[in-house]
């Protein structure tokens, strides 16, 4: 039983460019998220799902965009990449918002 | 805004019991996580209370007083394993994120 599966675990980008952060569960969770975790500030919702095809912001969204085609499936992409999104990313999954959230192992993002 | 507040850090012996508190300030409540968070990992579930009371589960208990704003959370017979940070977070009604974390609290166990 794989859980959450998020890739890559270590990322470096040049300002400017763009990638999608990977996240994956084979839990049938209806429920997924995405967060960044900034020392001293805690972990930041980014972006939301509730089920295939519906995506909602979180705190912190701009610079980011989601989409959910599948139940198990809920990239991030960061289309230009800026030093402020350097940060550890994690992605977590639950069956529903109020339920036990099953996180990934995390992504390092370094924007230079 | 949202305003939710743990301490920094806290310090505490291995075998005894320390209470870590979490303050909320939020537009409407839903609901309280405790999650635990070891350096370099992820978080893990530790509670969820949406109802006032006390609620147990082995050695580690979490305490909601809706009226108040205040949720504990307490563990008893404290490992070394336990140093990690314990994160609350809390489920809101309204707002721009159905979701706020606090900055968490790091516990450090000592011999």
């Amino acid at each position: 039983n794989a859980g959450v599966t998020q890739t890559p675990k270590f990322q470096v980008l040049k300002t400017g460019q763009s990638m999608t952060l990977q996240c994956a569960q084979d839990m049938n969770h209806e429920y997924m998220s995405w967060y960044r975790q900034d020392p001293g500030m805690g972990l930041r919702l980014i972006h939301y799902s509730v089920g295939a095809g519906i995506t909602d912001q979180g705190e912190v969204p701009n610079g980011y965009n989601v989409s959910r085609s599948t139940t198990e499936d809920f990239p991030l992409r960061l289309l230009s990449a800026a030093p402020s999104q350097t940060s550890v990313y994690f992605c977590a999954s639950s069956y529903r918002d109020y339920t036990e959230a099953f996180f990934g192992q995390g992504t390092r993002l370094t924007v230079v | 805004g949202q305003n939710i507040d743990q301490p920094t850090e806290m310090t505490a012996t291995e075998g005894a019991i320390v209470q870590i508190n979490c303050t909320y300030q939020t537009s409407g409540f839903n609901g309280l996580f405790w999650y635990q968070q070891h350096a370099g990992e992820a978080p893990t579930f530790l509670s969820y209370n949406v109802l006032d009371g006390l609620e147990e589960k082995g050695r580690f208990s979490s305490f909601l007083s809706r009226s108040k704003g205040y949720s504990y959370l307490l563990l008893k017979e404290l490992q070394m394993k336990d140093s990690a940070s314990y994160l609350c977070a809390v489920r809101i009604i309204s707002g721009n994120t159905p979701l706020v974390f606090g900055k968490g609290t790091r516990l450090s166990v000592i011999a």
